[in-house]
């Protein structure tokens, strides 16, 4: 069954240190996605891919960096985690064809303490 | 930019009565753009409940329905009888293929809470 997958599920980490999210998926899809979501806000796009070895800047971007080493893989990596990324990470797939609908991994709980 | 609005964050409905959320768009890069609703019930990832890419058309699932209002400017998303299962946080979003990557703006929320 296609799906797309996130690990960890769960993440605290510390001021200061790096941490990595991990998304996969098995769709297929040229496109994938990483967005995070905060209370009172929509989901907002940190940073995207057209495919392996591309990475582009979303919305909001800073603080972030991304990793599309294969077409089933997608990887956040926050460098130097802050208190302010504390919040729920989700990845997603897509395609042009089908609507351009999106589809999304269940995501990823991260507290930088 | 483009945006769009959900002037309900959290909605409380009891079993068996009619639901209405409420969504309105802005955009001023697209004349049609594709409008979805997506779903996330607890513990689970975003699924995409219904979606209509043509104006003036009705999208449809498991009996929530959502009308492409360009006049209007809105998505809204109805259900005429409501279970506990329906529970859940619903996103309306807009797609976006003027900035090349087809994303999706979301609009804030709405906490759906079926009270039996």
């Amino acid at each position: 069954e296609a799906a797309v997958t996130q690990s960890p599920r769960n993440k605290v980490a510390v001021t200061g240190g790096k941490v990595t999210l991990s998304c996969n998926q098995t769709n297929n899809h040229n496109n994938m996605y990483w967005y995070r979501q905060d209370t009172g806000h929509g989901l907002r796009l940190i940073h995207y891919s057209y495919g392996a070895g591309s990475t582009e800047k979303g919305d909001i971007p800073d603080g972030y960096k991304a990793s599309r080493p294969s077409q089933e893989n997608f990887s956040l990596i926050l460098e130097l985690a802050t208190p302010s990324q504390t919040s729920v990470y989700f990845c997603a797939s897509g395609e042009r064809t089908g609507g351009y609908e999106q589809y999304f991994g269940p995501g990823t709980r991260l507290t930088v303490l | 930019g483009d945006s769009v609005t959900q002037t309900e964050g959290q909605v409380t409905v009891s079993e068996s009565k009619s639901l209405i959320i409420n969504c309105t768009y802005s955009t001023t890069s697209i004349a049609y753009p594709n409008l979805f609703w997506y779903v996330r019930y607890p513990g689970e990832g975003l699924q995409l409940l219904l979606k209509v890419i043509t104006a003036g058309q009705k999208g449809s699932s498991r009996g929530f329905e959502a009308t492409y209002n360009k006049e209007t400017t809105s998505f809204h998303l109805q259900k005429a009888s409501v279970q506990e299962s329906d529970s859940a946080v619903y996103y309306c979003a807009l797609g976006d293929l003027s900035s090349g990557s087809w994303q999706l703006i979301f609009g804030s929320g709405t906490q759906l809470t079926v009270m039996p």
